[in-house]
C-alpha cells in the first residue's frame, strides 16, 4: 500500500522566516509530486508540482525532490500570516499518470506575526 | 480554479437513504475524481473517471458508485447511506496538458448521515 508521510504539526514559524515542510513516500516508482494548500473549511489549492530531482522555484515557494531518499520538501520564504494553513503532499504512482493521487495527512503551519 | 462546482454544498440525510452528489466542470477536462476527507485519514480516493462511461475504483470505493454520462458531469451515489460515510467529499479534475496530470479541486460537499 502506497504511503505518504507528513509531520502533522503544528509547525510554528515567525513571520518573515523560512517555513520548511517535509514529506516522505513509500512507492519508489512514484513519478510526480504535488503540494497543495488547504485553508480551514476550504478545498485544496495546488501550489506547485515537481517531477525531476532537485529544486523548483515559483515565487516564494521552492519544492525540492530527492528520489533516492524518497523525500519531497516545500520551502516558503518570507512567510506571511496568510500562509497559515494545512499543506498537503501528494504523489502519483509509477506510470499512473491520470490515476488518483495518494495524499499525506497534511502539516498544519502557523505563521506567527 | 478549474471551473468546478459541486452540489449540494451541504446535506444532512438519514441512515439507509440514497444520496447523489454532483460534480460539474466547465474546463473540458478528461479526468475526474471523487475523494473523501476525514480527520486522521486525509484525502482518500473513492472513484475516478478517464472519460465518458469509463470509471474505476479507488482506495475506498465500497458503498459508493459513480456515473459519467457527459464530459462535464461526474456523479457519486451512496446507495444506502451509513454513518461512516459522514465526511467532506471533494471532486477534482485533471488533464494531460502538462504531462503530470495535476488535479484541481471543487469546493466540496459536507455530508452528514444521522
Amino acid at each position: 500500500q502506497k504511503e505518504v508521510e507528513q509531520n502533522s504539526g503544528p509547525l510554528s514559524v515567525p513571520e518573515g522566516a523560512i517555513a520548511s515542510l517535509n514529506c516522505t513516500y513509500s512507492d519508489r516508482g512514484s513519478q510526480s509530486f504535488f503540494w497543495y494548500r488547504q485553508y480551514s473549511g476550504k478545498s485544496p489549492e495546488l501550489i506547485m508540482f515537481i517531477y525531476s530531482n532537485g529544486d523548483k522555484e515559483d515565487g516564494r515557494f521552492t519544492a525540492q525532490l530527492n528520489k533516492a531518499s524518497q523525500y519531497v520538501s516545500l520551502l516558503i520564504r518570507d512567510s506571511q500570516p496568510s500562509d497559515s494553513a494545512t499543506y498537503l503532499c501528494a504523489v502519483n504512482e509509477e506510470g499512473g499518470g491520470a490515476d488518483g493521487l495518494t495524499f499525506g495527512k497534511g502539516t498544519h503551519l502557523i505563521i506567527q506575526p | 480554479d478549474a471551473g468546478i462546482t459541486q452540489s449540494p454544498r451541504h446535506k444532512v440525510t438519514e441512515t439507509g437513504t440514497p444520496v447523489t452528489l454532483r460534480c460539474h466542470q466547465t474546463e473540458n477536462h478528461r479526468y475526474m475524481y471523487w475523494y473523501r476527507q476525514d480527520p486522521g485519514h486525509g484525502l482518500r480516493l473513492i472513484h475516478y473517471s478517464y472519460g465518458v462511461k469509463d470509471t474505476d475504483k479507488g482506495e475506498v470505493s465500497d458503498g459508493y458508485s459513480v456515473s459519467r454520462s457527459k464530459t462535464e458531469d461526474f456523479l457519486l451515489t451512496l446507495e444506502s447511506a451509513t454513518s461512516s460515510q459522514t465526511s467532506v467529499y471533494f471532486c477534482a479534475t485533471s488533464y494531460e496538458g502538462t504531462g503530470v496530470y495535476e488535479q484541481y479541486f471543487g469546493p466540496g460537499t459536507r455530508l452528514t448521515v444521522t
